[in-house]
């Protein structure tokens, strides 16, 4: 079973651009949930979403969206890059919502660079 | 609020040694799940151990187990015969009971402890 795959590996914006990236969970798996990794800031949660819904937010601002296809891939969305944005960008899979003790099985990630 | 940490930034340790890596966290919950991942070069996160609060046995995974002390809230990783696979960046995770209106169970993760295995 193919795990959680998350495209581009890599990504360089500049400032002021958008920018998506995309997650395809473990074929079954209807949750996807999306965590920011920084140097500073260690991992900190985005949201979560279920069945086309976001179930859970963390506490980003609006910049930071996303979305969830029928068939469970994900993407999220980043408007009007900052600096401070530049992160490795991790997704994670679970068949049911994390909130109901479903394991999560993560992604390689995308970092991304904003210059 | 919940906050997860490691006060250990980095560790070292020698094959086949037997190596603890520590985490304490802060909650007034009493059912909660505790977990270490462990994230290689490659990047993605593994996980390595998972701890339900209300279960006072510890968790063992293999040579991985868990020396939980739910008074003292801390849940610190032994490493039994570490080999050379196991050096990675390990992190301690918690995740909050869901309740309606509230938490909706995510996880808050430490900050992290690079481990280091010698030849």
């Amino acid at each position: 079973k193919a795990g959680v795959t998350q495209t581009p590996r890599y990504l360089i914006k500049t400032r002021g651009q958008q920018v998506t990236l995309s997650c395809s969970p473990i074929s079954g798996h209807r949750s996807v949930s999306w965590y920011q990794q920084t140097p500073g800031q260690g991992l900190q949660f985005l949201f979560e979403y279920f069945s086309e819904t976001q179930r859970n937010k963390g506490n980003f601002p609006g910049r930071f969206s996303g979305r969830q296809f029928s068939n469970s891939r994900s993407e999220m969305n980043v408007s009007t890059l900052e600096l401070g944005d530049s992160a490795l960008y991790l997704c994670a899979s679970s068949l049911g919502l994390v909130a109901t003790n479903e394991k999560l099985f993560f992604g390689s990630g995308t970092q991304l660079s904003v210059l | 609020a919940q906050t997860v940490t490691q006060s250990q930034p980095e560790m070292s340790v020698q094959e086949a040694e037997t190596v603890t890596l520590s985490c304490t966290y802060d909650t007034s919950e009493s059912d909660y799940y505790l977990f270490w991942y462990k994230q290689p070069p490659s990047r993605q996160m593994i996980l390595v151990i998972r701890q339900e609060a209300y279960k006072q046995q510890n968790a063992t995974e293999n040579r991985f187990s868990v020396n939980f002390q739910k008074a003292a809230k801390s849940f610190s990783l032994k490493i039994s015969d570490s080999q050379l696979g196991d050096a990675a960046m390990y992190f301690c995770a918690y995740r909050p009971p869901f309740n309606y209106g509230g938490s909706q169970g995510n996880l808050i993760f430490g900050k992290g402890t690079k481990l280091s295995v010698k030849p």
